[in-house]
């Protein structure tokens, strides 16, 4: 079993919907908790970066965690074409390394 | 720089052959990472380092893999005797915050081993 799970989707959306991403994780060591996105033939991109248990919002996207239930959501409101990507959410256990989960592919429709 | 620079961007190799992977972090940032990821899979940690000291090596699968980072600054990941089972992108990540996840990528080098 991988120690971050994701659900690999894919998940088709309308323009304007509100997209919802979720993984799990096993490693009770997590202290960072990330989401990145990854266009195809591109690296991933840093999009949320939290720490501990809580909630954090940028612009259209709110990240979650759940410490208690090893549970982390990504949050994309008013979702466009643009927003078309694999989103990988990672943790860490500020010893180094990330480890991450395979990626939900979203597909947002005009 | 103004983002992580890699080198090839495409390599193609004979199976048995060596190849050398060149990753260019972010200028200042002291932590360098790679990566390694399959096709529909998330990266996967091979290694990392502080400056030019290597603190983690436990995810390279064998020993045919070496990285390196002399100076603090470029690095190469090295793959002697490439196998099939190699093909992957590897991919190279900065850091200014340390071992703490807040990673900076490059668009990677998509290894094909024949």
């Amino acid at each position: 079993q991988k120690e971050v799970e994701q659900d690999p989707g894919p998940l088709s959306v309308p323009e304007g919907a509100i997209v919802s991403l979720n993984c799990t994780y096993s490693n009770s060591a997590f202290q960072y908790f990330m989401w990145y996105r990854q266009y195809s033939r591109k690296g991933p991109e840093l999009l949320m970066y939290t720490y501990s248990s809580g909630n954090k919002e940028d612009g259209r996207f709110t990240a979650q965690v759940d410490k208690s239930s090893k549970y982390i959501s990504l949050f994309i409101r008013d979702s466009q074409p643009s927003d078309s990507a694999t989103y990988l959410c990672a943790g860490n256990t500020n010893a180094g390394k990330s480890t991450f989960g395979d990626g939900t592919t979203l597909t947002v429709k005009p | 720089g103004a983002g992580v620079s890699q080198s090839p961007r495409y390599k193609v190799a004979k199976r048995g052959q060596d190849v050398a992977l060149r990753c260019d972090p972010i200028s200042g940032h002291v932590s360098l990472f790679w990566y390694q990821q399959a096709l529909g899979q998330g990266p996967e940690f091979l290694t990392y380092f502080q400056n030019e000291a290597q603190l983690d090596k436990s995810g390279l699968p064998s020993d045919r893999f070496f990285a390196e980072r002399p100076e603090g600054s470029v690095s190469t990941l090295k793959i002697q005797r490439t196998q099939q089972e190699d093909s992957a992108v590897y991919l190279c990540a900065s850091s200014s915050r340390g071992g703490s996840g807040e990673l900076f990528f490059g668009s990677g080098t998509q290894l094909s081993v024949l």
